[in-house]
Protein backbone atom coordinates (compact mmCIF):
# COMPACT_ATOMS: atom_id res chain seq x y z
CA UNK A 1 0.00 0.00 0.00
CA UNK A 2 0.96 3.85 -0.13
CA UNK A 3 1.68 3.97 -3.87
CA UNK A 4 2.33 7.35 -5.07
CA UNK A 5 2.40 7.78 -9.37
CA UNK A 6 3.52 10.52 -11.14
CA UNK A 7 2.74 11.21 -14.88
CA UNK A 8 4.20 11.94 -17.32
CA UNK A 9 7.21 9.82 -15.97
CA UNK A 10 8.90 12.39 -18.47
CA UNK A 11 8.38 15.50 -21.09
CA UNK A 12 10.16 17.78 -23.21
CA UNK A 13 8.80 21.16 -23.97
CA UNK A 14 9.39 24.09 -26.12
CA UNK A 15 10.60 27.24 -23.89
CA UNK A 16 7.34 29.40 -23.61
CA UNK A 17 5.22 26.68 -23.09
CA UNK A 18 3.57 25.44 -19.81
CA UNK A 19 3.45 21.82 -18.96
CA UNK A 20 1.21 20.05 -15.90
CA UNK A 21 2.65 17.18 -13.98
CA UNK A 22 -0.15 14.99 -12.30
CA UNK A 23 0.96 13.37 -8.74
CA UNK A 24 -1.70 10.42 -7.67
CA UNK A 25 -2.26 8.59 -4.09
CA UNK A 26 -3.10 5.51 -5.96
CA UNK A 27 -4.31 3.36 -2.66
CA UNK A 28 -4.62 5.82 0.74
CA UNK A 29 -6.45 9.58 0.85
CA UNK A 30 -3.93 12.45 0.84
CA UNK A 31 -4.72 15.65 2.75
CA UNK A 32 -1.17 16.80 1.86
CA UNK A 33 1.05 16.84 -0.88
CA UNK A 34 4.41 18.19 -1.48
CA UNK A 35 5.93 19.20 -4.43
CA UNK A 36 10.09 19.08 -4.78
CA UNK A 37 13.11 19.58 -7.36
CA UNK A 38 15.78 18.00 -7.36
CA UNK A 39 18.88 19.29 -9.81
CA UNK A 40 21.51 16.26 -11.28
CA UNK A 41 23.78 15.40 -8.59
CA UNK A 42 21.80 17.98 -5.57
CA UNK A 43 18.95 17.32 -3.38
CA UNK A 44 15.48 17.33 -3.28
CA UNK A 45 14.45 21.27 -2.81
CA UNK A 46 10.95 21.06 -1.48
CA UNK A 47 9.06 23.89 -3.77
CA UNK A 48 5.50 24.02 -1.97
CA UNK A 49 3.06 22.14 0.13
CA UNK A 50 -0.18 21.08 -1.48
CA UNK A 51 -3.36 21.00 0.65
CA UNK A 52 -6.68 19.46 -0.63
CA UNK A 53 -9.24 21.96 -1.15
CA UNK A 54 -7.14 25.16 -0.10
CA UNK A 55 -3.97 27.33 -1.80
CA UNK A 56 -0.67 26.01 -1.85
CA UNK A 57 2.34 27.26 0.29
CA UNK A 58 5.44 28.00 -1.34
CA UNK A 59 8.66 27.90 -0.06
CA UNK A 60 10.55 31.15 -0.36
CA UNK A 61 11.83 31.92 -3.68
CA UNK A 62 9.57 29.96 -5.90
CA UNK A 63 7.39 32.03 -7.99
CA UNK A 64 3.80 30.85 -7.09
CA UNK A 65 2.64 32.20 -10.62
CA UNK A 66 4.91 30.37 -12.39
CA UNK A 67 4.54 26.88 -10.84
CA UNK A 68 0.73 26.58 -10.15
CA UNK A 69 -0.26 24.08 -7.85
CA UNK A 70 -3.61 22.45 -7.90
CA UNK A 71 -4.74 19.96 -5.39
CA UNK A 72 -8.52 19.51 -6.38
CA UNK A 73 -8.81 16.04 -4.53
CA UNK A 74 -7.81 13.81 -1.72
CA UNK A 75 -6.30 11.67 -4.58
CA UNK A 76 -4.82 14.19 -6.84
CA UNK A 77 -2.06 17.21 -6.56
CA UNK A 78 -1.18 18.69 -10.40
CA UNK A 79 1.96 21.17 -10.81
CA UNK A 80 1.77 23.31 -13.68
CA UNK A 81 5.05 25.00 -15.16
CA UNK A 82 4.06 28.01 -17.05
CA UNK A 83 6.09 29.85 -19.61
CA UNK A 84 8.87 26.81 -19.00
CA UNK A 85 12.01 28.24 -19.80
CA UNK A 86 15.51 25.78 -20.08
CA UNK A 87 16.25 26.53 -16.40
CA UNK A 88 13.33 24.71 -15.19
CA UNK A 89 14.61 21.55 -16.83
CA UNK A 90 14.50 19.51 -13.35
CA UNK A 91 13.47 16.10 -12.11
CA UNK A 92 10.12 16.98 -10.27
CA UNK A 93 9.20 14.91 -7.57
CA UNK A 94 5.85 14.95 -5.88
CA UNK A 95 4.91 13.41 -2.35
CA UNK A 96 2.17 12.70 -0.12
CA UNK A 97 1.43 11.87 3.73
CA UNK A 98 -1.27 9.57 4.54
CA UNK A 99 -1.82 10.06 8.18
CA UNK A 100 -0.25 13.79 9.93
CA UNK A 101 0.96 12.13 12.76
CA UNK A 102 3.04 10.02 10.82
CA UNK A 103 6.10 11.30 9.58
CA UNK A 104 6.51 8.96 6.48
CA UNK A 105 6.19 10.59 3.18
CA UNK A 106 5.22 8.65 0.37
CA UNK A 107 6.76 9.41 -3.04
CA UNK A 108 6.44 9.03 -6.46
CA UNK A 109 8.79 8.15 -9.02
CA UNK A 110 9.76 11.70 -10.34
CA UNK A 111 8.84 13.95 -13.48
CA UNK A 112 12.15 14.49 -15.66
CA UNK A 113 11.29 17.99 -17.65
CA UNK A 114 13.82 19.04 -20.36
CA UNK A 115 12.94 22.51 -22.18
CA UNK A 116 14.39 23.20 -25.12
CA UNK B 1 14.52 22.35 11.42
CA UNK B 2 17.47 21.26 12.54
CA UNK B 3 20.11 20.97 10.35
CA UNK B 4 21.85 17.84 9.22
CA UNK B 5 25.70 17.31 8.46
CA UNK B 6 26.75 13.41 6.93
CA UNK B 7 29.70 12.73 4.86
CA UNK B 8 29.46 12.86 1.18
CA UNK B 9 30.02 9.75 -0.24
CA UNK B 10 31.27 6.31 0.96
CA UNK B 11 32.04 3.40 -0.57
CA UNK B 12 31.99 -0.34 0.59
CA UNK B 13 31.72 -4.15 -1.11
CA UNK B 14 29.52 -6.22 -1.13
CA UNK B 15 28.30 -8.16 1.88
CA UNK B 16 30.05 -5.37 4.33
CA UNK B 17 28.32 -3.69 6.90
CA UNK B 18 27.66 0.15 6.14
CA UNK B 19 27.66 2.63 9.12
CA UNK B 20 26.45 6.33 7.76
CA UNK B 21 26.78 8.55 10.82
CA UNK B 22 24.80 11.85 10.66
CA UNK B 23 25.56 14.85 13.07
CA UNK B 24 22.39 16.89 14.05
CA UNK B 25 23.48 19.12 16.81
CA UNK B 26 20.70 21.54 16.96
CA UNK B 27 17.87 18.92 16.89
CA UNK B 28 14.70 19.50 19.03
CA UNK B 29 13.29 17.80 21.74
CA UNK B 30 10.16 16.84 19.75
CA UNK B 31 12.28 15.98 16.43
CA UNK B 32 12.38 12.31 14.76
CA UNK B 33 15.22 11.53 12.76
CA UNK B 34 14.32 9.70 9.72
CA UNK B 35 16.52 8.05 6.49
CA UNK B 36 15.61 8.07 2.94
CA UNK B 37 17.31 6.27 0.52
CA UNK B 38 17.22 7.33 -3.38
CA UNK B 39 18.02 5.51 -6.62
CA UNK B 40 19.30 7.52 -9.36
CA UNK B 41 16.21 9.41 -11.48
CA UNK B 42 13.73 7.78 -8.78
CA UNK B 43 11.85 9.10 -5.57
CA UNK B 44 13.64 9.10 -1.76
CA UNK B 45 12.38 5.59 -0.13
CA UNK B 46 11.57 5.48 3.21
CA UNK B 47 14.00 3.23 5.26
CA UNK B 48 13.88 4.10 9.17
CA UNK B 49 12.62 6.44 11.75
CA UNK B 50 13.85 6.78 15.07
CA UNK B 51 13.51 9.08 18.33
CA UNK B 52 16.12 7.65 20.81
CA UNK B 53 18.30 4.43 21.40
CA UNK B 54 18.05 2.17 18.48
CA UNK B 55 15.37 1.25 15.87
CA UNK B 56 15.30 -2.19 14.06
CA UNK B 57 13.60 -3.13 10.81
CA UNK B 58 14.12 -5.75 7.78
CA UNK B 59 16.47 -3.15 6.06
CA UNK B 60 18.58 -1.27 8.83
CA UNK B 61 18.82 -0.34 11.80
CA UNK B 62 19.42 2.90 13.37
CA UNK B 63 21.25 3.92 16.36
CA UNK B 64 20.75 7.46 18.28
CA UNK B 65 23.03 7.89 21.19
CA UNK B 66 21.57 9.09 24.02
CA UNK B 67 22.43 13.02 23.76
CA UNK B 68 20.94 13.15 20.13
CA UNK B 69 23.05 15.02 18.49
CA UNK B 70 24.42 11.90 15.98
CA UNK B 71 22.54 9.08 14.63
CA UNK B 72 24.37 6.40 12.76
CA UNK B 73 22.56 4.10 9.84
CA UNK B 74 23.84 1.11 9.85
CA UNK B 75 22.90 -1.20 6.47
CA UNK B 76 24.12 -4.82 7.46
CA UNK B 77 25.80 -7.17 3.97
CA UNK B 78 25.17 -4.80 1.85
CA UNK B 79 24.65 -5.32 -2.24
CA UNK B 80 25.35 -4.01 -5.51
CA UNK B 81 21.96 -2.97 -5.28
CA UNK B 82 22.25 -0.64 -2.03
CA UNK B 83 24.35 2.16 -4.23
CA UNK B 84 22.29 4.90 -3.43
CA UNK B 85 22.39 8.48 -2.17
CA UNK B 86 21.29 8.48 1.59
CA UNK B 87 19.35 11.28 3.30
CA UNK B 88 19.51 11.95 6.80
CA UNK B 89 16.31 14.60 8.16
CA UNK B 90 15.36 15.77 11.34
CA UNK B 91 12.45 17.09 11.95
CA UNK B 92 9.04 17.81 14.29
CA UNK B 93 6.09 15.11 13.32
CA UNK B 94 3.83 18.14 14.02
CA UNK B 95 6.33 20.69 11.89
CA UNK B 96 3.59 19.89 8.68
CA UNK B 97 5.35 17.26 7.74
CA UNK B 98 7.28 19.11 6.10
CA UNK B 99 10.91 18.05 4.92
CA UNK B 100 14.04 19.25 4.57
CA UNK B 101 16.25 17.71 2.50
CA UNK B 102 20.19 17.83 3.16
CA UNK B 103 23.14 17.02 0.73
CA UNK B 104 22.82 13.04 1.44
CA UNK B 105 25.52 10.51 1.32
CA UNK B 106 26.37 8.45 -1.59
CA UNK B 107 26.93 5.10 -1.41
CA UNK B 108 28.83 3.35 -3.88
CA UNK B 109 28.96 -1.08 -3.03
CA UNK B 110 31.34 -2.62 -5.27
CA UNK B 111 31.88 -6.31 -6.09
Amino acid sequence: GAVVSQHPSWVICKSGTSVKIECRSLDFQATTMFWYRQFPKQSLMLMATSNEGSKATYEQGVEKDKFLINHASLTLSTLTVTSAHPEDSSFYICSATRDLSSYEQYFGPGTRLTVT
Amino acid sequence: LAKTTQPISMDSYEGQEVNITCSHNNIATNDYITWYQQFPSQGPRFIIQGYKTKVTNEVASLFIPADRKSSTLSLPRVSLSDTAVYYCLVGDRAAGNKLTFGGGTRVLVKP
